[in-house]
């Protein structure tokens, strides 16, 4: 079946440590998406890739990055650079053209300690 | 992109029809109208756009007005699973509506359905 798939479900790290996340899908989309939601809180965008080799900084950048060497995927790398690194993370991918409706993975709940 | 003011929360009893509106005063004419819904812990669900036109799915119905400052999701029959966050979003397309650009979230409308 077609989808987007985020792992792991759950990351625990120390504080200090770069930390990866893995976003694939397997839509043939071309944009993919990077988002951030704290407890209680809306969908905060970080860096989005509308085709590959491209991306740009979305509203908090800062202490992320990210890269889009394949369509399929679109990893987040959390640096020790970003301040409060705790929260829910949601990968997000859509066709670039036609419908557009995005589909969303389940989210990787990060937890640095 | 043109920014969105929802309410907070509302509550629905279930069975009945749930209207959640949505401002979208300085929206473009490029800008087409999105849902979204988000049910605790999980991400989000796409529900239904539109640019001008009233729309209608198996999920639900988008009433924007005729002037496009506003729109409205309706869910006819409210059941005790669509409890979740609402999410409207203006979204650029290009003149043809055939791409699109980045999308961005506010802080949505909680609905609670209730017994």
């Amino acid at each position: 079946d077609g989808g987007i798939t985020q792992s792991p479900k759950y990351l625990f790290r120390k504080e200090g440590q770069n930390v990866t996340l893995s976003c694939e899908q397997n839509l043939n989309h071309d944009a993919m998406y990077w988002y951030r939601q704290d407890p209680g809180q809306g969908l905060r965008l970080i860096y989005y890739s509308q085709i590959v080799n491209d991306f740009q900084k979305g509203d908090i950048a800062e202490g992320y990055s990210v890269s889009r060497e394949k369509k399929e995927s679109f990893p987040l790398t959390v640096t020790s650079a970003q301040k409060n690194p705790t929260a829910f993370y949601l990968c997000a991918s859509n066709k670039r053209t036609g419908n557009a409706e995005a589909f969303f993975g389940q989210g990787t709940r990060l937890t640095v300690v | 992109d043109a920014k969105t003011t929802q309410p907070t929360s509302m509550d629905c009893a279930e069975g009945r029809a749930a209207n959640l509106p949505c401002n979208h005063s300085t929206i473009s004419g490029n800008e087409y109208v999105y849902w979204y819904r988000q049910i605790h812990s999980q991400g989000p669900q796409y529900i239904i756009h539109g640019l001008k036109n009233n729309e209608t799915n198996e999920m639900a119905s988008l009433i924007i007005t005729e002037d496009r400052k506003s729109s409205t999701l309706i869910l006819p029959h409210a059941t005790l699973r669509d409890t979740a966050v609402y999410y409207c979003i203006v979204r650029v397309a290009n003149a043809g509506g055939t791409s699109y650009g980045k999308l961005t979230f506010g802080q949505g409308t909680i609905l609670t359905v209730h017994p």
